[in-house]
């Protein structure tokens, strides 16, 4: 069954280190998702792409965020400079053009620590 | 905005008994409603999903009923199996058009069913 694969599982980085998480969606899907969750609290929109550009970004994703998708496969998610607040769990998500409405297909997650 | 509240857990059940989660949320319009559940070491998953009032999604032996007058979109099971244990997130969806669309998440029960 295709699936949405994330690495790396888990990185541990210091304050003010860049870091980039990288995710390779569903082949056939279309848009793309960066969504984070800090330590017991909600899941959290971060970002949307579609048709090589963002669509839609939240409050979160500041200057200090970018994403990519550099070919065919990859997506991937830069912090410029880590802060301490940027400790989350990661998940990417795609979604096909013909997926119903919030089927939104999510990989395992990248914890992120940041020292 | 959007909003999802769903009850605090963890939720500890014995095998066979019958589970509840509340979930309750705050929408704008008509936004489609979302049970995401998350096994131990894997991603996300699409549990079920309703997208208009007294709709009912079911799965698994899982079942939600969307309640336009309480707004409300609770997840029961008559007879949980240690199977079951996992993080229950429940969400609703906010389509913005093409590629802009975005899940808003309530913060996930964890559910352990012990035998």
């Amino acid at each position: 069954e295709p699936e949405v694969t994330q690495t790396p599982s888990h990185q541990v980085t210091q304050m003010g280190q860049e870091v980039i998480l990288r995710c390779v969606p569903i082949s056939n899907h279309l848009y793309f998702y960066w969504y984070r969750q800090i330590l017991g609290q909600k899941v959290e929109f971060l970002v949307s792409f579609y048709n090589n550009e963002i669509s839609e970004k939240s409050e979160i994703f500041d200057d200090q965020f970018s994403v990519e998708r550099p070919d065919g496969s990859n997506f991937t998610l830069k912090i410029r400079s880590t802060k301490l607040e940027d400790s989350a769990m990661y998940f990417c998500a795609s979604r096909g053009s013909l997926v119903g409405a919030g089927e939104l297909f999510f990989g395992e997650g990248s914890r992120l620590t940041v020292l | 905005g959007n909003s999802v509240t769903q009850m605090e857990g963890p939720v500890t059940l014995s095998e066979e008994a019958f589970l509840t989660i509340n979930c309750t949320y705050t929408a704008t319009g008509y936004p489609s409603l979302f049970w995401y559940v998350q096994y131990p070491g894997e991603g996300l998953q699409l549990l079920l999903k309703a997208t208009k009032a007294d709709d009912k999604g079911s799965n698994k032996g899982f079942e939600a009923t969307y309640r336009k007058e309480t707004t409300s979109f609770h997840l029961e099971k008559g007879s949980v199996q240690v199977s079951d244990s996992a993080v229950y997130f429940c969400a609703l969806s906010d389509q913005r058009g093409a590629g802009s669309y975005q899940l808003t998440f309530g913060k996930g029960t964890k559910l352990s069913v012990i035998p």
